[in-house]
């Protein structure tokens, strides 16, 4: 079965520090791969997705993604972190056959920056 | 404001009683999503719509649930017979066909069941 994990509940970093958020999928096929970011009191927003092509993809507010298909990984990054930044981080997986919008998503990670 | 709108935004109901959900998606986009978040999780998909037909539910779905699109615009979402776990945020999004995989979430509207 289609499954994705984020191994990291709650993440701290630094204002200016770099940052990695973890996600690990299980998908039979080439995946469908998305990350979303939903900060309090908005709606889940896209940062990025990777389709085919090149592992690394870029995103909006500076972040991008490297997809490793020999460690099923899909992890977001971002050099230099912001306090904006901080919410609640989404990996997910378009499930089923072809790109129908039915996502299985992460339980989510928590991203708090210190100043 | 043009993203996708949910109403209502809270509801707190008691056991037992009828919910209805409205959402009203992104005017061009002829795909709308039905997910559930409980707390410290991410959403779950429960149902999706091209047009006015709904093309896949969820397991999650039961037959307390329903999804109409009528007119394939705006959705709702009704509960019958609300039952304690049914207590989440239930997130409405919509997509065009042409580029699935981005959706467009709106806020959600909270479920409440004492």
């Amino acid at each position: 079965a289609q499954s994705v994990t984020q191994p990291d509940i709650h993440i701290t970093v630094s204002e200016g520090a770099s940052l990695e958020l973890r996600c690990n999928y299980s998908y039979g096929a080439t995946p469908y791969l998305f990350w979303y970011v939903q900060s309090p009191g908005q709606g889940l927003q896209l940062l990025l997705k990777y389709f085919s092509g090149d592992t690394l993809v870029q995103g909006i507010k500076g972040f991008e993604a490297e997809f490793k298909r020999s460690q099923s990984s899909f992890n977001l990054r971002k050099p230099s972190v912001h306090w904006s930044d901080a919410a609640e981080y989404f990996c997910a997986v378009g499930a089923g056959s072809g790109n129908t919008g039915k996502l299985i998503f992460g339980q989510g990670t928590t991203l708090q920056v210190k100043p | 404001d043009t993203g996708v709108s949910q109403d209502p935004r809270h509801k707190i109901t008691k056991r037992g009683q009828n919910v209805t959900f409205r959402c009203d998606p992104i005017s061009e986009h002829n795909r709308l999503y039905w997910y559930r978040q409980t707390l410290g999780q991410g959403p779950e998909f429960l149902t999706y719509f091209q047009n006015e037909a709904q093309l896949e539910k969820s397991r999650l779905l039961s037959d307390r649930f329903s999804a109409e699109r009528p007119k394939g615009s705006f959705s709702t979402l009704e509960i019958q017979r609300t039952e304690q776990g049914d207590s989440a945020m239930y997130l409405c999004a919509s997509s065009l066909s042409v580029n699935t995989g981005e959706l467009f979430f709106g806020e959600g509207s909270r479920l409440t069941v004492l």
